[in-house]
């Protein structure tokens, strides 16, 4: 049982636009910025979105993230087939003291 | 370029200490802005952070794994390890090293090892 909650799944059509939410309390996304991380297939997840809305060097701006209370999402517009993988929200959690992820969602396009 | 390399027994019999040695290239373990998290996955399964440690001597661990977790940093080695003990076949995962970056507005995990597939069976 994640402490941040993400739906399991999402699909889209290439070039379509899809949302994956991520939802937690006040403890964690409430009061502390939200990262979020794509992992393709057997692979290490890396860092595609920090401090709620900023993209790293070399993240394209189909991928944006935002941030209300105590819930976050990201968005990805003009869907890629390269955008399949598995991606996974993030907020230091003060009450626990420690890092807490969603469960991550499967993105597929199909 | 900063790469992360995660080593250690591929299996790790039932109460039995996993350890893991999480090797930094291209950088310092000693850098002030950083700190040296372990995450794992189970097979199929999400993301579970189990603690970090600066390379001065602070760490914090997952309270669920708290008891059981060591977290320490060779500076003369540039390496980042981790013990886990009393395992059980519910450890086995995929172990990432990764670090996190704290500043100039960033407070993320920036750089990943590739991981490295710890089984615990007899």
């Amino acid at each position: 049982q994640s402490v941040l909650t993400q739906p399991p799944s999402a699909s889209g059509t290439p070039g379509q636009r899809v949302t994956i939410s991520c939802s937690g309390s006040s403890s964690n996304i409430g009061g502390n910025t939200v990262n979020w991380y794509q992992q393709l297939p057997g692979t290490a997840p890396q860092l595609l979105i920090y401090n709620n809305n900023q993209r790293p060097s070399g993240v394209p701006d189909r991928y944006s993230g935002s941030k209300s209370g105590t819930s976050a999402s990201l968005a990805i517009s003009g869907l890629q087939s390269e955008d399949e993988a598995d991606y996974y929200c993030a907020a230091w959690d003060d009450i626990l003291n420690g890092w807490v992820f969603g469960g991550g969602t499967k993105l597929t396009v199909l | 370029q900063v790469q992360l390399q995660e080593s250690g027994p591929g299996l790790v019999k039932p109460s039995q200490t996993l350890s893991l040695t999480c090797t930094v290239s291209g950088g310092s373990v000693s850098s002030g802005t950083y700190y040296w998290n372990w995450i794992r996955q189970p097979a199929g399964k999400g993301l579970e952070w189990i603690g970090r440690m600066y390379f001065s001597g602070g760490t914090n661990y997952n309270p669920s794994l708290k008891s059981r977790v060591a977290i320490s940093v060779d500076t003369s080695k540039n390496q980042v390890s981790l013990k886990l003990s009393s395992v059980t076949a519910a450890d086995t995962a995929v172990y990432y090293c990764a670090r996190r970056y704290y500043g100039s507005g960033v407070d993320a995990f920036d750089i990943w090892g590739p991981g490295t597939m710890v089984t615990v069976s007899s």
